[in-house]
């Protein structure tokens, strides 16, 4: 079992341009979560998947970010345009419906926007 | 809903001395209760949780915590550190009706010296 695997571990853009942050799930977890970590505020729950479904996206910061899970074992996180503000990292982690073992967390990814 | 608070933000310990990192957390229903290590830049790992049973669970490295119901608590321990637990440690909780959703505390930094 590979874990739950993101992409790029380090991504350093500009102001203004598009950032796609990847996550694929461990094989047969149902949810799926986006979470941002910083100094200031923690760790923030941005939006969490169920069975492919958004459930709830009340943590996305604003329109500029946007979450898709096309099938069981991808989901995107986009930020368009992006802000120094994003400047962060992002986490995925997955879970399994059917017991409560807690979430698996991938390795992250540390935004930076200058 | 459900809050979870964790009472020391930062926590100095010399090696081979005791650690205690505590964690209260609020919930009208029956919760799931979990404690979660970051190494520096890494992602989360699960370090144990409390499901149902015996109110004290063990986990791994050595840590152990115990739910205590009445004070809706969840402290985590550790008998004797050593300089490689360095790092930061989250109390998380879920309720049982909705157990896919974690709430994370703030996170405690454990700095263990020499």
């Amino acid at each position: 079992d590979a874990g739950v695997i993101q992409s790029p571990r380090h991504e350093v853009t500009e102001m203004g341009q598009e950032v796609t942050l990847r996550c694929k799930p461990i094989s047969g977890h149902n949810s799926l979560f986006w979470y941002r970590q910083t100094m200031m505020r923690g760790l923030e729950l941005l939006i969490y998947f169920n069975n492919n479904v958004p459930i709830d996206d009340s943590g996305m910061p604003e329109d500029r970010f946007s979450a898709k899970m096309p099938n069981a074992s991808f989901s995107t996180l986009k930020i368009q345009p992006s802000e120094p503000r994003d400047s962060a990292v992002y986490f995925c982690a997955s879970s399994s419906n059917r017991l409560p073992h807690g979430y698996t967390f991938g390795s992250g990814t540390r935004l930076t926007v200058v | 809903a459900q809050s979870v608070t964790q009472l020391d933000s930062q926590v100095p310990v010399f090696e081979e001395a005791p650690v205690e990192l505590r964690c209260n957390y609020s919930s009208s229903v029956s919760v799931y209760l979990f404690w979660y290590v970051q190494y520096p830049n890494q992602g989360l790992q699960l370090l144990l949780k409390y499901l149902s049973g015996s109110t004290l669970v063990k986990g791994i490295n050595g840590f152990e915590a115990e739910f205590n119901k009445s004070q809706t608590s969840f402290h985590l321990r550790k008998p004797s550190v050593h300089i490689s637990d360095t790092a930061e440690y989250f109390c998380a909780v879920s309720e049982g009706s909705n157990d896919y959703k974690l709430s994370f505390g703030a996170g405690t930094t454990v700095t263990v010296r020499a």
